[in-house]
C-alpha cells in the first residue's frame, strides 16, 4: 500500500520569503506524482505534473523536484506572496489510482 | 485542462434522506470517474471508481450499499448517498481519469 507523507503540517513565513514543501512516499513504483492547490472549501487545482522518468517540473514561480528512488519529492514556490496562501497537497499515480499526503498548509503573512 | 463540474455545490439534509450529488465532464469524455471524500483537515480518501457502463469498484470500508454510484454516460457520473447520516457529513469531490489529474468543485454534504 502507497503511503504519502508531506513535511511540515502547516508553514507560515512572511512575503517574499521561499516556501519548500516536502512529500515522501513509501513505494517508488509510481507513474507519476502531482501538487495540487487546495483553497477552503474549494476543490483542487493542479499546479504541476511530474512523470515517473522526470527529475524536476516548472512552472512560473513553482518548481517540483522529484527523486523516485528515494521516494521523495519537493515542490519550491519563489518569492512567496499572501495569495500562495492555501493547502498544497501532493498525489503519486500508482496502478491508476492517485494516493494523497495530508498536505501542508501555507499562510503567507503581508 | 478537463473541466469538472459537481452539482449541489453544498447541501444540508436531514438524517435518513438521501442526496444524490452529480458530477459532469463537461469537455472530456471520461470512461473512468473516481469519487473521493474528505473530511475536516483530512486529505482525500478515494472511495470509489467507477466505469461508464459498469459497476462501481470500492475501496475496502467503503459500503456500496450507502453510496451508491452510477455512470450512466460519459459526461456524467452520480453518487447517491443513501440513508444519510451526521458522520457522512463530508466534502466529496470527482474526477474524471486523465492522465494530469483534474478534480470538479466539490460538493459539500451537512447531515443534521
Amino acid at each position: 500500500k502507497q503511503e504519502v507523507t508531506q513535511i511540515p503540517a502547516a508553514l507560515s513565513v512572511p512575503e517574499g520569503e521561499n516556501l519548500v514543501l516536502n512529500c515522501s512516499f513509501t513505494d517508488s513504483a509510481i507513474y507519476n506524482l502531482q501538487w495540487f492547490r487546495q483553497d477552503p472549501g474549494k476543490g483542487l487545482t493542479s499546479l504541476l505534473l511530474i512523470q515517473s522518468s522526470q527529475r524536476e517540473q516548472t512552472s512560473g514561480r513553482l518548481n517540483a523536484s522529484l527523486d523516485k528512488s528515494s521516494g521523495r519529492s519537493t515542490l519550491y514556490i519563489a518569492a512567496s506572496q499572501p495569495g500562495d496562501s492555501a493547502t498544497y497537497l501532493c498525489a503519486v499515480r500508482y496502478d491508476y489510482k492517485l494516493s494523497f499526503g495530508a498536505g501542508t498548509t501555507v499562510t503567507v503573512r503581508a | 485542462g478537463a473541466v469538472v463540474s459537481q452539482h449541489p455545490s453544498w447541501v444540508i439534509c436531514k438524517s435518513g434522506t438521501s442526496v444524490k450529488i452529480e458530477c459532469r465532464s463537461l469537455d472530456f469524455q471520461a470512461t473512468t470517474m473516481f469519487w473521493y471524500r474528505q473530511f475536516p483537515k483530512q486529505s482525500l480518501m478515494l472511495m470509489a471508481t467507477s466505469n461508464e457502463g459498469s459497476k462501481a469498484t470500492y475501496e475496502q470500508g467503503v459500503e456500496k450499499d450507502k453510496f451508491l454510484i452510477n455512470h450512466a454516460s460519459l459526461t456524467l457520473s452520480t453518487l447517491t448517498v443513501t440513508s444519510a447520516h451526521p458522520e457522512d457529513s463530508s466534502f466529496y469531490i470527482c474526477s474524471p481519469f486523465t492522465h494530469e489529474q483534474y478534480f470538479g468543485p466539490g460538493t459539500r454534504l451537512t447531515v443534521t
